[in-house]
């Protein structure tokens, strides 16, 4: 079946701009994540939606970050005036259930570039 | 706070060699532990877990086995091919958590021929 997929896979930006990142999850997958993740780094936890419903926002860095999933399924993630540090793989991952057995399954990532 | 350590990188071996990747971890309770693998170009991808102490994951000839007495989950296989050259994260997640996966800083492998 489908994986986890992203869109787009490389979205290049200036200083200033607002971008959004969009996530598909596995069909059926309740829980969602998105992850950023710097180069030589492991990827950070951002947010967590178990359906609708943010249930962990604590990993936002700031307000500029919003990320949203209306219908339970596809989430996208906002950034609105992009500086160089928000530059980054932001990766998505979903799993069945949340819990902290349940395997994530990882998306390819959207590479963010802000010139 | 939760955190995860790796053994720093790169790690060049020869194929056929031994294979270990050190993984400590700091949290309370009892964590789920992971090793999650990105081959080059690809998306990461869960290698193996293991969810209790004393537990042992496997996959593909790795294994790692969930040592609460020393907070360890030591990547290991016994003979390296060129195609597990990839970056290996050691995460966790802490015990009664929604899932916020807390990874480490990642470990390059390079596997000659």
């Amino acid at each position: 079946g489908a994986g986890v997929s992203q869109t787009p896979s490389n979205k290049v930006t200036e200083k200033g701009k607002y971008v959004e990142l969009r996530c598909d999850p596995i069909s059926g997958h309740t829980a969602l994540y998105w992850y950023r993740q710097s180069l030589g780094q492991g990827p950070e936890f951002l947010i967590y939606f178990q359906g609708t419903g943010a249930a962990d926002d604590s990993g936002l860095p700031n307000d500029r970050f919003f990320a949203v999933r209306p219908e339970g399924s596809v989430s996208t993630l906002k950034i609105q005036r992009t500086e160089r540090g928000d530059s980054a793989v932001y990766l998505c991952a979903s799993s069945l259930a949340s819990g902290d057995t349940d395997t994530q399954y990882f998306g390819p990532g959207t590479r963010l570039t802000v010139l | 706070g939760n955190s995860v350590t790796q053994m720093e990188g790169p790690v060049t071996l020869s194929e056929e060699a031994f294979l270990t990747i050190n993984c400590t971890y700091t949290a309370t309770g009892y964590p789920s532990l992971f090793w999650y693998v990105q081959y080059p170009g690809e998306g990461l991808q869960l290698l193996l877990k293991a969810t209790k102490a004393d537990d042992k994951g496997s996959n593909k000839g790795f294994e790692a086995t969930y040592r609460k007495e020393t907070t360890s989950f030591h990547l290991e296989k016994g003979s390296v091919q060129v195609s597990d050259s990839a970056v290996y994260f050691c995460a966790l997640v802490p015990s009664g958590n929604t899932g916020k996966l807390i990874f480490g800083q990642g470990t390059t492998l390079q596997v000659k021929p």
